[in-house]
């Protein structure tokens, strides 16, 4: 699986857009980008996920460019609810291969 | 969507004693579930994927006498953890795969935090 490269940590304030950037320079073609959000104490929850260009849900946004080779989580508006770790996934997701996991992103949301 | 439901979420045992923890798919078939292990402030580690009906593949460094897994059925993967020590103590969490392989199939339990005292 490709490896993913997020930064440590970042802070917004309540309203504010969030754009959370990860790296992969060695996606594959077959490779899908997935987001997942995570909780103190409780199991990593699906946000986002995409192949290429653009991809919306009700909750996010994810950017894809066409190289591939890093995709953007924007979360509009953030809320206190919202401070977690976020964590970039790249693989052949329809393969059943493992979820590898990287050091994620630990969002924190001031009031 | 795919519901994982993990159990207990939260146990404190005794050194020495071994602990069951239960992740089932209510409402899918998963014939692949899989077992991490989580430190504080760190992130997700694989310790091993549960096949249903074979044997579990363990990561490299992950005892498989220590840490049981079976998968039984299609709904239903354990995790034994046996002859616990405190260093064991960690929050461990399942994921099962839809059986169909959509592209959204990972789901994750929500966890269970394990105490050794």
């Amino acid at each position: 699986l490709a490896k993913t490269t997020q930064p440590i940590s970042m802070d917004s304030y309540e309203g504010q857009e969030v754009n959370i950037t990860c790296s992969h320079n060695n996606i594959a073609t077959n490779d899908y980008i997935t987001w997942y959000q995570q909780f103190p104490s409780q199991g990593p929850r699906f946000i986002i996920q995409g192949y290429k260009t653009k991809v919306t849900n009700e909750v996010a946004s994810l950017f894809i460019p066409a190289d591939r080779k890093s995709s953007t989580l924007s979360l509009p508006r953030v809320s206190l609810s919202d401070t977690a770790v976020y964590y970039c996934l790249v693989g052949e997701s329809n393969a059943g291969n493992m979820l590898t996991f990287g050091g994620g992103t630990r969002l924190m949301v001031k009031p | 969507g795919a519901v994982v439901s993990q159990h207990p979420s939260r146990v404190i045992c005794k050194s020495g004693t071994s602990v069951k923890i239960e992740c089932r798919s209510l409402d899918f078939q998963a014939t692949t579930m899989f077992w991490y292990r989580q430190f504080p402030k760190q992130s997700l580690m694989l310790m091993a994927t549960s096949n249903e009906g074979s044997k579990a593949t363990y990561e490299q460094g992950v005892e498989k006498d220590k840490f049981l897994i079976n998968h039984a059925s299609l709904t239903l993967s354990t995790l034994t953890v046996t002859s616990a020590h405190p260093e064991d103590s960690s929050f461990y969490i399942c994921s099962a795969r839809d059986r169909q392989g959509a592209a959204f199939g990972y789901t994750f339990g929500s966890g269970t935090r394990l105490t050794v005292v």
